[in-house]
């Protein structure tokens, strides 16, 4: 059971390059989510999914966009790069079970810089 | 808007002794308030969690404790060890569907417990 799997753990970028950062999940979840986390900000949350073919924008989602296609995967685009996506994203998902709360499991995060 | 401010930012303390970190929200509607710890090179992982209908919560060394009419909850990580050295997030979040259930996290503790 590989839980949650983002791909590429690094890459650097220049600036206005595209890319996209890969989420899959092998836990059969129905919710996931995007963030990124920067040095004593937390984490912020991007975009977020309920379901395939469900997104919505969560705190921080400007130059950033993503998909949902099937319920594994969740994948998320730079479109023109710019050195304030330098960060760390990661991605994360947990069940849907009626109103009991799950834990979010996250993967190991990917290190992006633009430069 | 920070919903959830954390605080300190870092904390040093000696094997064997007490670890308290704390946090203070602000939307009254949040009804369920986790703890992650992340490691360098991982991603978060949910270390206890306490939802506002009890006001303590204790799993082993860790124990959640809650001030609903503060809006404050905090971690204490009894007899810490160099093992806990590692950043703590607290967060909160309303379980609605239509939301996704997402995480408001604080801006993180960075905890070093020295031998």
């Amino acid at each position: 059971n590989a839980g949650v799997t983002q791909t590429p753990k690094f890459r650097i970028l220049k600036i206005g390059q595209s890319m996209t950062l890969q989420c899959a999940q092998d836990m059969n979840h129905n919710y996931m989510y995007w963030y990124r986390q920067d040095p004593g900000m937390g984490l912020k949350l991007i975009y977020y999914s309920v379901g395939a073919g469900i997104t919505d924008k969560g705190e921080v989602p400007n130059g950033y966009n993503v998909s949902r296609s099937t319920t594994e995967d969740f994948p998320l685009r730079l479109e023109l790069a710019a050195p304030s996506q330098t960060s760390v994203y990661f991605c994360a998902s947990r069940p849907r079970q009626g109103k009991s709360n799950q834990p979010q499991h996250f993967g190991d995060g990917t290190r992006l810089s633009i430069l | 808007q920070q919903q959830v401010k954390q605080s300190p930012q870092s904390l040093i303390v000696q094997k064997g002794g007490i670890s308290i970190i704390n946090c203070a929200y602000e939307n009254t509607a949040f009804d369920y308030f986790p703890w992650y710890q992340q490691f360098p090179g991982k991603g978060p992982a949910l270390l206890i969690a306490i939802r506002p209908d009890v006001s303590e919560k204790k799993e082993g060394r860790f124990t959640i404790s809650f001030n609903k009419s503060a809006k404050q909850f905090s971690l204490h990580i009894m007899d810490s060890q160099p093992g806990d050295s590692a950043t703590y997030f607290c967060a909160a979040s309303l379980d609605l569907e239509t939301s996704g259930s997402r995480l408001t996290f604080g801006e993180g503790t960075q905890l070093t417990v020295n031998p």
